[in-house]
């Protein structure tokens, strides 16, 4: 299968604890984005990237949280000193910038709950 | 920003013709309009883009007016497995407006025999 992944597809953490969400696009793809889903409401736009550079980042996104894509390829995304408000699905997509044309291929997303 | 209005709800039966608008009156000359297709406990799944008149693949149709303040998806012939939440997605991240990309509520689309 050479669609987006993300791992793992479920973490379950305590208030408080730090956890990190892997997602590997699909290669050769030059964008990456994380967005945040909560239940009922559509994707959130949390941040992206293009090749190693994170280019924005919402004004939502709290200080917590930190992304990285160090080589182009894969990223991370970490939630540090998590609390119950951040439990949502997060998902990662990927997409290849040609002119004005960017579709995005999303992956199946990480269920975060914190309890 | 491309405030994006769907309805929240649609039911069809299987074998009938759906057709989802989606509102923007805010869209940006760059803007394309995407639509994906949602099921529980899955990430979105890309279903057709636009810019602008009439797009269309093998699974769905794009009717998009002149003046792109709204955006109609059209789903030939539904079956029970097209029943899923449908999100509009406006707008493209040129350098800067990313947090502009707007998914909208989506619609959900139930389908019965």
């Amino acid at each position: 299968d050479t669609g987006v992944s993300q791992d793992p597809r479920h973490k379950i953490t305590k208030r408080g604890q730090n956890v990190t969400f892997r997602c590997d696009p699909i290669s050769e793809h030059n964008r990456l984005y994380w967005y945040r889903q909560t239940l009922g409401q559509g994707p959130e736009f949390l941040t992206y990237f293009q090749n190693e550079a994170q280019l924005e980042k919402s004004r939502l996104l709290s200080d917590r949280f930190s992304a990285e894509r160090p080589k182009g390829s894969f990223s991370t995304l970490e939630i540090q000193r998590t609390e119950q408000g951040d439990s949502a699905m997060y998902l990662c997509a990927s997409s290849f910038l040609t002119g004005l044309e960017d579709t995005q291929y999303f992956g199946p997303g990480t269920r975060l709950t914190v309890l | 920003l491309a405030k994006t209005t769907q309805p929240i709800s649609m039911d069809s039966y299987e074998g009938q013709e759906v057709n989802i608008t989606c509102s923007h009156n805010n869209i940006a000359t760059n803007d394309y309009i995407t639509w994906y297709q949602q099921f529980p406990s899955q990430g979105p799944r890309f279903i057709i883009q636009g810019y602008k008149t009439k797009v269309k693949n093998e699974v769905a149709s794009l009717f998009i007016p002149a003046d792109r303040k709204s955006s109609t998806l059209s789903l030939p012939r539904v079956s029970l497995s097209d029943t899923a939440v449908y999100y509009c997605l406006v707008g493209l991240p040129i350098t800067g407006t990313a947090s502009k990309l707007t998914f909208g509520t989506g619609t959900r689309l139930q389908v019965t025999l």
